[in-house]
């Protein structure tokens, strides 16, 4: 059974920087196949997809915000970092990470429960 | 700045059928597979359906997809109360790296 879980819901300072963790279970990210992916909400909103790391270490991130993005992984942690850099009040928004694999065409099919990032002084 | 376009609601009655339609372009569903998302209030999204029409494990046969050119849609027949949620197509967008693109939304309401 694999699930994922990202870290605590946080609040940041304008233009800081955010480091989220998302810890997974069931799976490894060596496993080929295998990506973990950060998706976003804000309330009331479309989901946008952030960026994914899959078991070769290659990496996807969303042009509009890949200035803003680092994603990497540590294998032995289980563990899968997404920093965003130069935060705004408008980054405030629910943060999942999910998995994909090939098994569904690199569809998100399990997600974790999200976590709540507020961006304000 | 979603580049998949939903209708932003939708709604039927208790075992009615609801189509929610998903457009796009040749450089997604045009060329790739399209998912759909289940959201329920509150909670996490669900995966409904990958590769543009299968469902996984556990997801009931009412809802059903299909993608035809650069559009896809999603089915679901016999409304039941729990289905009252909020629902998203995704697919690949083929670029110079290829990214993952969602869809605006809609809103499915049981009357």
């Amino acid at each position: 059974q694999i699930t994922l879980k990202e870290s605590d819901p946080t609040l940041v300072k304008p233009t800081q920087t955010l480091t989220l963790t998302c810890t997974f279970s069931g799976v490894s990210l060596s496993t080929s196949g295998v990506g973990v992916g950060w998706i976003r909400q804000p309330p009331g909103k479309a989901l946008e997809w952030l960026a994914l790391i899959y078991w070769d270490d290659d990496k996807r991130y969303s042009p509009s915000l890949k200035s803003r993005l680092t994603i990497t992984k540590d294998t032995s942690k289980n563990q899968v970092v997404l920093t965003m850099t130069n935060m705004d009040p408008v980054d405030s928004s629910t943060y999942y990470c999910a998995h994909s694999s090939v098994t569904t065409s690199n569809a998100f099919d399990i997600w974790g429960q999200g976590t709540m990032v507020t961006v304000s002084s | 700045q979603s580049v998949l376009t939903q209708p932003p609601s939708a709604s039927g009655t208790p075992g009615q059928g609801v189509t929610i339609s998903c457009s796009g372009s040749n450089s997604n569903i045009g060329s790739n597979y399209v998912s759909w998302y289940q959201q329920l209030a509150g909670t996490a999204p669900k995966l409904l359906i990958y590769r543009s029409n299968q469902r996984p494990s556990g997801v009931p046969d009412r809802f059903s997809g299909s993608k035809s050119g650069t559009s896809a849609s999603l089915a679901i027949s016999g409304l039941r109360s729990e289905d009252e949620a909020d629902y998203f197509c995704a697919s690949w967008e083929d670029s110079l790296s290829a990214i993952f693109v969602f869809g605006t939304g809609t809103k499915v309401t049981v009357l």
